[in-house]
């Protein structure tokens, strides 16, 4: 099984900042087959990214994801208030999917 | 907009079984349920989101998280657009949200559906 590590545990910025959110694998991804969710409380999670880069449908370009092997990042640039969630990544390439343990980002 | 709505969530007593179902609609013409991989993801209180289990568009393949030790079952019915999640010998710590995703990456999320294992 692929364990996914993610830091910070929890970030606390200003809105307009820019929060930089790492995940971590412990094996390479092959494919990068690792998306990044938004979930707020009492609400479905989100998918932001999948392809460890590209945006899903509907996603501002304030959200970005790089970094390829083992290690991930989601970068969320302009933060706006309604950006106060917590973020995971989970990987779905190999036959056993995981997600990370989540960063949670306060603004 | 794909839809995915999840029924079944109950209070059950530990040793129970309950049995989740998921809908799936909305899709964009030219594609049905059945082009779509389908699986279930829980988040326990306070804690974060742990998938559970995933089965491939058309069943033949399917994959469930080594923890559950072989306790929960998902299959799919593509004449009735619906994936089942077949919960047996439930613990209280199987007390969670359940979410049922549809998609490959997994795309579209349902609102969830609690389930409590309590005596």
């Amino acid at each position: 099984e692929i364990v996914l590590t993610q830091s910070p545990g929890t970030v606390s910025l200003s809105p307009g900042e820019t929060a930089t959110l790492s995940c971590r694998t412990s094996q390479s991804l092959t494919n990068t087959y690792l998306a990044w969710h938004q979930h707020k409380p009492g609400q479905a999670p989100r998918l932001l990214i999948y392809g460890a880069s590209t945006r899903a449908a509907g996603i501002p370009d304030r959200f970005s994801g790089s970094g390829s092997g083992t290690v991930l990042t989601l970068t969320i640039s302009r933060l706006e208030p309604d950006d106060s969630a917590v973020y995971y990544c989970q990987q779905y390439g190999r036959s056993s999917w995981t997600f990370g343990q989540g960063t949670k980002v306060e603004l | 907009q794909v839809q995915v709505v999840e029924s079944g969530g109950d209070v059950v007593e530990p040793g129970g079984s309950l049995r989740l179902s998921c809908t799936a609609s909305g899709f964009t013409a030219g594609f049905n349920f059945s082009d779509y991989y389908m699986s279930w993801v829980r988040q326990a209180p306070g804690k974060g989101l742990e998938w559970i289990s995933y089965v491939s568009s058309s069943g033949s393949t399917v994959h469930n998280a080594d923890s559950l030790k072989g306790r929960f079952t998902i299959s799919r019915d593509n004449a009735r657009d619906s994936v089942i999640l077949q919960m047996n010998s439930l613990r209280v710590e199987d007390t969670a949200m359940y979410y049922c995703v549809g998609g490959y990456p997994p795309e579209w999320w349902g609102q969830g559906t609690l389930v409590t294992v309590s005596s």
